[in-house]
């Protein structure tokens, strides 16, 4: 069956540190993968969006890779800031009905 | 210009009452998208409406799930003999005309069935 994965856990990093969080995917060959960002109590916000035959895409301090041979997208936030707490959602796009199917997220906690 | 509103933002329901829950969608997209957050949980898509296109419900739970879409714009998800497993953060979406488009939450509506 199709499966999105990202870390359960935590992440926990010092402020200017690189966050560096996984997304992994199963029995999917998306055209595209989302990233949203969500904080406590309010709904998603999107962020990027990375097509299948591009390996990288960047906006401001946000990176996000995808490698279609491994499944797998990597999502950096460089000089990470207290502000950039906050869960952070993956998305691939289902079919072609603009259905998204949602990780279940993953908090990041960037400590002063 | 404003956002996606829902409401109410919260709402406490005896089981086995109905509920309805209301979206106000952006101003002139066409898509709209319901979703349902478990606490601790990702996303679960519910239905999704496309112009006048018949809507996609794969992601119903049951038949006491269903929502309409009145003059391609607010949209209404009711869920009928209300169970406690029903209980979540009921998130709306909307984007310009589906398919690739970034897609705008609302702020979603807490239920909590008793």
């Amino acid at each position: 069956s199709q499966k999105i994965e990202q870390n359960s856990e935590a992440l926990n990093i010092q402020e200017g540190k690189t966050a560096t969080l996984t997304c992994n995917y199963t029995n999917y060959s998306p055209a595209y993968l989302q990233w949203y960002r969500q904080d406590p109590g309010r709904g998603p916000v999107f962020l990027l969006l990375i097509r299948e035959n591009e390996k990288e895409k960047r906006k401001e301090r946000l990176k996000v890779t995808f490698d279609t041979t491994l499944k797998q997208s990597l999502f950096h936030i460089t000089a990470s800031q207290p502000a950039d707490s906050a869960t952070y959602l993956c998305a691939l796009l289902s079919g072609n009905t603009g259905k998204l199917i949602f990780g279940q997220g993953t908090t990041l906690q960037v400590k002063p | 210009g404003a956002g996606v509103s829902q409401s109410p933002s919260n709402k406490v329901t005896e089981k086995g009452k109905d509920v309805e829950l209301r979206c106000d969608p952006i101003s002139g997209h066409t898509a709209l998208y319901w979703y349902r957050q478990s606490l601790g949980q990702g996303l679960e898509f519910l239905i999704y409406f496309q112009g006048n296109s018949a809507p996609d419900k794969s992601g119903l739970p049951s038949d006491r799930f269903s929502a309409e879409r009145t003059g391609g714009s607010v949209s209404t998800l009711t869920i009928q003999r209300t169970q406690q497993e029903d209980s979540a953060v009921y998130l709306c979406a909307s984007s310009t005309s589906g398919s690739t488009d970034t897609q705008y939450f609302g702020p979603g509506t807490r239920l909590t069935v008793l």
